[in-house]
C-alpha cells in the first residue's frame, strides 16, 4: 500500500521556471525522504527531512514539512531540462519496522 | 562495491519458470530492501533485511515469492512459478542501518513473464 500521495501527478514547465511538488501521508513519521528516477529504473536519494525540522535546503532544492497537516513539498528552482524525471516522497513507518513507504510519484518534463 | 549492483538487468522468462535475481550492497550496509514497482507507480515494499534475517517480510505478495541474505552482504529474490502478473522493474536498495538514512538503490531488474 501508498503511504504517500504526490501531487500533482504530472507537472510540464520550461528551463528556468520554478518546479513545486507536494507530498501528502497518513500516519506520524520520524523522516521523510524525496528520490528522483530516471528513465524508470534505480532512485536516487535528494534529501532526507526529519520530524522536528521544518525546512531544509540542498543546492537548487528545498523542501518542507508540515507535520500538522501531514504534508511536504519540494522545490526547484530555476528548473533545467536535466530535471526531467519523476519525483517519489517516501515515509518511514515507525513502529512497525525500519522502512520507507513511496508515495505514488510527481512526473516533471522540463522544456528547453 | 561503490554501488549497489543488480543482476540481470533484464530477464525475460516464461510462465511457470523460476526466476532469482541478485542484488550485491554497498559493502558495511547492514540493511537491504526490495521493492517492486510497476509502470506508473511508486515502488512497492516486498522485504527488508537486517543482516542475515527478513527483518520485515510483510510485503512478498504470496507464497511463490521469497528471499535470502544468507551472509548478510548479497541477497537473492527467488520468485517460482512466475505469473504475466509478476512482470515489472525489481530494485534493491541498500542503508547503513535502515529508513533513518537515505537509500541507495540499485537499477533494477526489469522481469518480463511471456
Amino acid at each position: 500500500s501508498q503511504q504517500g500521495e504526490e501531487d500533482p501527478q504530472a507537472l510540464s514547465i520550461q528551463e528556468g521556471e520554478n518546479a513545486t511538488m507536494n507530498c501528502s501521508y497518513k500516519t506520524s513519521i520520524n523522516n521523510l525522504q524525496w528520490y528522483r528516477q530516471n528513465s524508470g529504473r534505480g532512485l536516487v536519494h535528494l534529501i532526507l527531512i526529519r520530524s522536528n525540522e521544518r525546512e531544509k535546503h540542498s543546492g537548487r532544492l528545498r523542501v518542507t514539512l508540515d507535520t500538522s497537516k501531514k504534508s511536504s513539498s519540494l522545490l526547484i528552482t530555476a528548473s533545467r531540462a536535466a530535471d526531467t524525471a519523476s519525483y517519489f516522497c517516501a515515509t518511514d513507518v515507525p513502529y512497525n519496522t525500519d522502512k520507507l513507504i513511496f508515495g505514488t510519484g510527481t512526473r516533471l518534463q522540463v522544456f528547453p | 562495491g561503490a554501488g549497489v549492483s543488480q543482476t540481470p538487468s533484464n530477464k525475460v522468462t516464461e510462465k511457470g519458470k523460476y526466476v532469482e535475481l541478485r542484488c550485491d550492497p554497498i559493502s558495511g550496509h547492514t540493511a537491504l530492501y526490495w521493492y517492486r514497482q510497476s509502470l506508473g507507480q511508486g515502488p512497492e515494499f516486498l522485504i527488508y533485511f537486517q543482516g542475515t534475517g527478513a527483518a520485515d517480510d510483510s510485503g512478498l505478495p504470496n507464497d511463490r515469492f521469497f528471499a535470502v541474505r544468507p551472509e548478510g552482504s548479497v541477497s537473492t529474490l527467488k520468485i517460482q512459478r512466475t505469473e504475466r502478473g509478476d512482470s515489472a522493474v525489481y530494485l534493491c536498495a541498500s542503508s547503513p542501518t535502515g529508513a533513518n538514512y537515505g537509500y541507495t538503490f540499485g537499477s533494477g531488474t526489469r522481469l518480463t513473464v511471456v
